[in-house]
């Protein structure tokens, strides 16, 4: 069965900071790897899919790469409102959760 | 675009059924670009996957609850629905439905929530 390990598990950043958070696989996979965005007691938002395609609507300060086992979700300029907790998915498996928080 | 909203009861009793619909509008339940989805989230923790379904019936679920999990479509309402049996504390969590997008294989519109809580 496919895990998907999100690194790291908890980050603490400052508004302005380029922030990175990496979604590796346990084996190969295809590009169809998508991130999401959670806010406390609200559902999660698709921000990119298809590793690095961006969803209509999100900011372009979100940004995703990566191929094979390691993938990666980039927020340049962090602003107030991206504090919150962030997953990757494949097909039916999500990683545990990256919450970034306010330094 | 599409918008997806769940609806049932908030309180469960141990070892009883979940039943869960969600009423999808902004477009229709037929349709060859979408599954439609259940994840949950126990308080707290992660997003689990359960199941999802095409229009046409073909359904797929999530290993660890399959013995457990029926979904069905009402395309006549435009809703699918979750029922899940044999239910514990461990069941307790905000369920979710949500669209599926199958040219992308991603979750793109996703329903508030609900919270289930099973206890007697």
């Amino acid at each position: 069965d496919l895990q998907l390990t999100q690194s790291p598990s908890f980050l603490s950043a400052s508004v302005g900071d380029r922030v990175t958070i990496t979604c590796r696989a346990s084996h190969g996979i295809n590009s169809y790897l998508a991130w999401y965005q959670q806010k406390p007691g609200k559902a999660p938002k698709v921000l990119i899919y298809a590793t690095s395609t961006l969803q209509s609507g999100v900011p372009s300060r979100f940004s995703g790469s990566g191929s094979g086992t390691d993938f990666t979700l980039t927020i340049s300029n962090l602003q107030p409102e991206d504090f919150a907790t962030y997953y990757c998915q494949q097909l039916q498996t999500f990683g545990q959760g990256t919450k970034v928080e306010i330094k | 675009q599409v918008q997806v909203q769940e609806s049932g009861p908030g309180l469960v009793k141990p070892s009883e059924t979940l039943s869960l619909t969600c009423t999808v509008s902004g477009g229709s339940i037929i349709s060859s670009r979408y599954f439609w989805g259940w994840i949950r989230q126990p308080p707290g923790k992660g997003l689990e996957w359960i199941a999802y379904m095409y229009y046409s019936g073909s359904t797929y679920f999530n290993p660890s609850l399959k013995s457990r999990v029926t979904i069905s479509v009402d395309t006549s309402k435009n809703q699918f629905s979750l029922r899940l049996r044999s239910v514990t504390a461990a069941d307790t969590a905000m369920y979710f439905c949500a669209s599926y997008d199958i040219s992308g294989f991603f979750f793109d519109n996703w329903g508030q929530g609900t919270l289930v809580t099973v206890s007697s």
